[in-house]
């Protein structure tokens, strides 16, 4: 059975940083693209950040570009979200999700097949 | 970027009712079309990709169907579980794109 548990929301500062983590398990974690999606109190879904599983190919939203990071390290099923200078507008819940589709040529066709429980994370002083 | 709206946004219906959810792409996105259904406090789940494979263990009431700019989800026979928001995404290319969601309620 896939699992993935997110972990590391909490009350953040504007400005400030905060690393999410997703542990994965029941699955061949390295090769697959793993994903990051959000969503803002009361609103819709957001996809945040995408990291393919072999050759490590990342791809952002326009509104996280430059100030998140996404990363995984294939030895411990982990998959990560860097996010620095945050805003207001980042709060939300934050979920990770296994992507089975593929990217090629600077272009992902994915869709999301499992997900986790989320990670809420407020910006707000 | 590619924009997804869906229609209607929001919908009541009883027990036992076919339910029709429309979702609309700003340009051509071929089959690249997924859909989700989240239920309050809950973390999304898959139910169909690319336009009409059904996700592993989700009941054939669920289909889907369309192509190019114009997609719909049907449920044939409401079931007590299926009231939740339902969102379209494209998988034609990045960034990702989700539809605003359409909340299916109680009649």
């Amino acid at each position: 059975e896939v699992q993935l548990l997110e972990s590391g929301g909490t009350l953040v500062q504007p400005g400030g940083s905060l690393r999410l983590s997703c542990a994965a398990s029941g699955f061949t974690f390295s090769t697959y693209a793993m994903t990051w999606v959000r969503q803002a109190p009361g609103k819709g879904l957001e996809w945040v950040s995408v990291m393919t599983g072999i050759s490590g190919s990342t791809f952002y939203s326009d509104s996280v570009k430059g100030r998140f990071t996404i990363s995984r390290d294939n030895s411990k099923n982990t998959l990560y979200l860097q996010m620095s200078s945050l805003r207001a507008e980042d709060t939300a819940v934050y979920y990770c999700a296994k992507a089975p589709g593929y990217c090629t040529n600077g272009n992902c066709y994915d869709w999301f097949d499992a997900w986790g429980q989320g990670t809420l994370v407020t910006v707000s002083s | 970027d590619i924009q997804m709206t869906q229609s209607p946004s929001s919908l009541s219906a009883s027990v036992g009712d076919r339910v029709t959810i429309t979702c609309r792409a700003s340009q051509s996105i071929s089959s690249y079309l997924n859909w989700y259904q989240q239920k309050l406090g809950k973390a999304p789940k898959l139910l169909i990709y690319s336009t009409s494979t059904l996700h592993s263990g989700v009941p054939s009431r669920f289909s889907g169907s369309g192509s190019g700019t114009d997609f719909t989800l049907t449920i044939t026979s409401l079931q007590p579980e299926d009231f939740a928001t339902y969102y379209c995404q494209q998988s034609y290319n990045t960034p990702l794109t989700f539809g605003p969601g359409t909340k299916v309620d109680i009649k």
